[in-house]
């Protein structure tokens, strides 16, 4: 049973570069979401995916920032023009819709460092 | 969206079981309290989660108060592997999970 995996681990840039981050889901869960973490804070949701359709963006995803889930399996999070303070841990997690609750697998993050 | 109020920290000895209180006293009949931890570096793994009853897995209990308003995570045999920021939170409906502070867990030889 393969977890929840994100692609680079570790990412340095220079500020107004664009990268772009991937996450693999677990095999049939429907339900993907994005978070960012600074560093001593929790996780923030940014937003998610329910199969293909984007269904909630936080305000924190500013609208350099983009996801897209073609075809309802893998997610890619690109952050054009980056700034330093977008400098922070990515991560990104899995559920299968089962009513009403929603158990969320995260994977290792992606950390990003905007110099 | 329910709060949720943990301790910032707390010590356990290894081998003693470890009891992680939360209060939630905005909670719904319906959302559920999940647990989840996070080690340095690493992603949250989720440990547990519950609705009215007292849930047990291969990692941790869940004690849920008959009043819903507060919960306890027991991990039954800390191990130095289980030093971590925990955290309590309630599943809003819209499914997104909020993370508070958590409590950073020690557990010392």
């Amino acid at each position: 049973d393969t977890g929840v995996s994100q692609d680079p681990r570790h990412k340095i840039t220079k500020r107004g570069q664009n990268v772009t981050f991937r996450c693999d889901p677990i095999s049939e869960h429907n339900r993907l979401y994005w978070y960012r973490q600074t560093l001593g804070q929790g996780p923030e949701f940014l937003t998610y995916f329910q199969n293909e359709a984007q269904l909630e963006k936080s305000r924190l995803l500013s609208d350099r920032f983009s996801a897209e889930r073609p075809k309802g399996s893998f997610s890619t999070l690109e952050i054009q023009r980056t700034e330093q303070g977008d400098s922070a841990m990515y991560l990104c997690a899995s559920s299968v819709e089962t009513g009403r609750k929603d158990t969320q697998y995260f994977g290792p993050g992606t950390r990003l460092t905007v110099l | 969206d329910a709060k949720t109020t943990q301790p910032p920290s707390m010590d356990c000895a290894e081998g003693r079981a470890a009891n992680l209180p939360c209060n939630h006293s905005t909670i719904s009949g319906n959302e559920y309290v999940y647990w989840y931890r996070q080690i340095h570096s690493q992603g949250p793994q989720y440990i547990i989660h519950g609705l009215k009853n007292n849930e047990t897995n291969e990692m941790a209990s869940l004690i849920i108060t008959e009043d819903r308003k507060s919960s306890t995570l027991i991990l039954p045999h800390a191990t130095l592997r289980d030093t971590a920021v925990y955290y309590c939170i309630v599943l809003s409906n819209d499914y997104k999970l909020s993370f508070g502070a958590g409590t950073t867990v020690t557990v010392r030889a």
